[in-house]
């Protein structure tokens, strides 16, 4: 079936501005996951959902950060007031659920990538 | 937080085996290692997953001693295509709630012909 599916590919924004990213989970998957990757650095985990529930929001960088998930499905990534640090790929992936050894077996999609000027 | 430790960089060359280790000391008892590759311009992709002694399937074999405070990521005659970062995962559940996952900056594998 298809894959995790993520828009827009790309994103130019002033800074100031709001941005939402949407990510397309693989059908069937309840655990849904957004991190961020800067230029040459490793994955920062943000958030992940268990169905349409975020029991944890401390990874997320600031109040300016929140993110979504309707329906058991897609969810969408909002950044309000972009400030140039946020500039990098954010990276969605899914599992079949959050439990053990299924949480760790993620897919994952393309990726945005966020440039803020 | 169950936090990892890996090389930044290793080189090989093409036929070699590759053996890359991660340090997780701190991680819980019924935490899975888990190992991912990226290339560039790419998300993640699973390569292997663990608790404990060795796991191994088509790609590669991970071998994770009785502590569990380590693992090692074992990739057999390498090739030009396995050039790329490879992230070694522990999780955080408190209980049978997953809490943050880190994925820590990756080695990045050279392999030269």
């Amino acid at each position: 079936g298809a894959g995790v599916s993520q828009s827009p590919s790309n994103k130019v924004t002033e800074k100031g501005k709001d941005v939402e990213l949407r990510c397309d989970p693989i059908s069937g998957h309840t655990a849904l996951y957004w991190y961020r990757q800067s230029l040459g650095q490793g994955l920062e985990f943000l958030i992940y959902f268990q169905g349409n529930s975020a029991p944890d929001k401390s990874g997320l960088p600031s109040d300016r950060f929140s993110a979504e998930r309707t329906g058991g499905s897609v969810s969408t990534l909002t950044i309000q007031r972009t400030q140039q640090e946020d500039s990098a790929v954010y990276l969605c992936a899914s599992s079949l659920r959050v439990a053990a050894a299924a949480a760790y077996e993620q897919y994952f999609g393309p990726g945005t990538r966020l440039t803020v000027t | 937080l169950a936090k990892t430790t890996q090389p930044i960089s290793m080189d090989s060359y093409e036929g070699q085996e590759v053996n890359i280790t991660c340090s997780h000391n701190n991680i819980a008892t019924n935490d899975y290692i888990t190992w991912y590759q990226q290339f560039p311009s790419q998300g993640p992709r699973f390569i292997i997953q663990g608790y404990k002694t060795k796991v191994t399937n088509e790609v590669a074999s991970l071998f994770i001693p009785a502590d569990r405070k380590s693992s090692t990521l074992s990739l057999p005659r390498v090739s030009l295509s396995d050039t790329a970062v490879y992230y070694c995962l522990v999780g955080d559940f408190r209980g049978s709630t997953l809490g943050r996952l880190y994925f820590g900056r990756g080695t990045q594998l050279t392999v030269w012909p």
